[in-house]
């Protein structure tokens, strides 16, 4: 099976601007999280989709925002951009069944995110 | 909220010797506990997990061992070799946060040859 991908891998951007990432989960998996990576802050949860509904929200503004489709694909938007939000934006399918507590992730390769 | 430290932050070890990894978690209710391994510019790897009804996993060079009680779990590396460096980072989720995981602050293991 093709893994997770996400596009774009690389994107440059400039205050206010606003962004729209996509992920691909692994075909079969319901469950797509997103994640943002940076040094100072590391790994943060951002939101979980699972049949086309948030499931889980983190600790991030309003100007975050995802929705998933029917086929499972997801997108993140994030609006108004800030110097912060330079980051590695990661996203994790996993089956989203049920079956298990917590469904074992398998994570992207990421969009890095350069905000100037 | 959950909250998962990981120590130490950097770890240098000679080859062939063992690594240990040890992550704590403040939410009792949390249940499953991956660990993700990522080299420089590419994505996490998970790399083993364990959940709350099991003390102990192995999976060759690689266990992990749970204390509920004490709310901290280990990462072992065995016989290490130069593959091995990369940042590893531990992660604890519950069943009512779906799939929400909650990690460390990762640690950067560097294998020596």
């Amino acid at each position: 099976k093709a893994g997770v991908t996400q596009t774009p891998r690389y994107l440059i951007k400039t205050r206010g601007q606003q962004v729209t990432l996509s992920c691909s989960p692994i075909s079969g998996h319901r469950s797509v999280s997103w994640y943002q990576q940076t040094p100072g802050q590391g790994l943060q949860f951002l939101f979980e989709y699972f049949s086309e509904t948030q499931r889980n929200k983190g600790n991030f503004p309003g100007r975050f925002s995802g929705r998933q489709f029917s086929n499972s694909r997801s997108e993140m938007n994030v609006s108004t951009l800030e110097l912060g939000d330079s980051a590695l934006y990661l996203c994790a399918s996993s089956l989203g069944k049920g079956l298990l507590p917590t469904d074992t992730q398998y994570f992207g390769p990421g969009t890095r995110l350069t905000v100037l | 909220g959950e909250n998962v430290e990981q120590h130490p932050s950097t770890l240098s070890v000679q080859e062939g010797d063992s690594a240990v990894i040890k992550c704590t978690y403040s939410d009792s209710a949390s249940n499953y506990f991956p660990w993700y391994k990522q080299e420089l510019g590419k994505r996490p790897q998970l790399i083993i997990d364990i959940r709350s009804n099991v003390g102990e996993k192995k999976d060759q060079r690689i266990a992990v061992t749970l204390n509920k009680t004490a709310k901290h779990f280990s990462l072992h590396i065995t016989e290490t070799q130069p593959e091995d460096s990369a940042v590893y980072f531990c992660a604890a989720s519950k069943k009512a946060a779906g799939n929400k995981l909650t990690f460390g602050g990762g640690t950067r293991v560097l294998v020596k040859p």
